[in-house]
């Protein structure tokens, strides 16, 4: 079945540093999500992206859906202690009548004040 | 509220039980998915519904699991005959329209432990 490589696994950073992480597929989506999950929440959308190449911003958060849509990044500027949390990348294949949701495995971000 | 909700939070079950878990999703929406988070690891995609009609059953790991949605809105799943394996949280999500694309929404899950 479809896979998602997401990287790192954990982070550990300075409270107003910058962080990445990224996710990597060997298969082809039509969109790519991020998603934060707070300890015993639900995970919450951060940004969807519907095109190949498309770059997006939601506040300190930039995310990019790679051209040849097998992959995404993650940006997070100037990060506060709220940033802390698992961060998933998800992507949805919406062909042949499948509508699944893959997730990876998260990146677990700890901010040091 | 107007977010997804789940019922019961918390559920400790003895190995062989059978279980039901409630998803109500937000009103209006279409389409619902179940998914199963086990520790540590992502939400993997059990089973959507469009409406009443269970679209895609793909990822219910076994015929212990049973999902149904009779009038379009609340969603149960069922899980017969549970083992120590099932032990995960089991995340519901809607969205307004169609799966593709769309926003879901998720519910802060039921944590399943079996014993």
């Amino acid at each position: 079945g479809q896979q998602l490589n997401q990287s790192p696994q954990s982070m550990f950073i300075q409270e107003g540093e910058d962080v990445s992480m990224n996710c990597t597929s060997s298969s082809i989506f039509n969109t790519w999500l991020w998603y934060k999950q707070d300890p015993g929440e639900g995970p919450v959308l951060l940004i969807a992206l519907y095109k190949a190449g498309e770059l997006t911003s939601n506040g300190r958060l930039t995310a990019q859906f790679g051209i040849t849509r097998k992959d995404s990044f993650l940006n997070i500027s100037a990060s506060i202690p709220s940033d802390v949390g698992i961060y998933f990348c998800a992507g949805i294949y919406s062909g042949a009548g499948s509508y699944q949701l893959t997730f990876g495995k998260g990146t677990k971000l700890s901010v040091i004040p | 509220g107007a977010g997804v909700s789940q019922s019961p939070r918390y559920k400790v079950a003895k190995r062989g039980q059978d279980v039901a878990l409630r998803c109500d999703p937000i009103s209006g929406h279409v389409s619902l998915f179940w998914y199963q988070q086990a520790l540590g690891q992502g939400p993997e995609f059990l089973t959507y519904f469009q409406n009443e009609a269970q679209l895609d059953k793909s990822g219910l790991p076994s015929d212990r699991f049973f999902a149904e949605r009779p009038e379009g809105s609340v969603s149960t799943l069922k899980i017969q005959r549970t083992q120590q394996e099932d032990s995960a949280v089991y995340l519901c999500a809607s969205s307004l329209r169609g799966p593709s694309g769309n926003e879901q929404f998720f519910g802060p899950g039921t944590r399943l432990t079996v014993l």
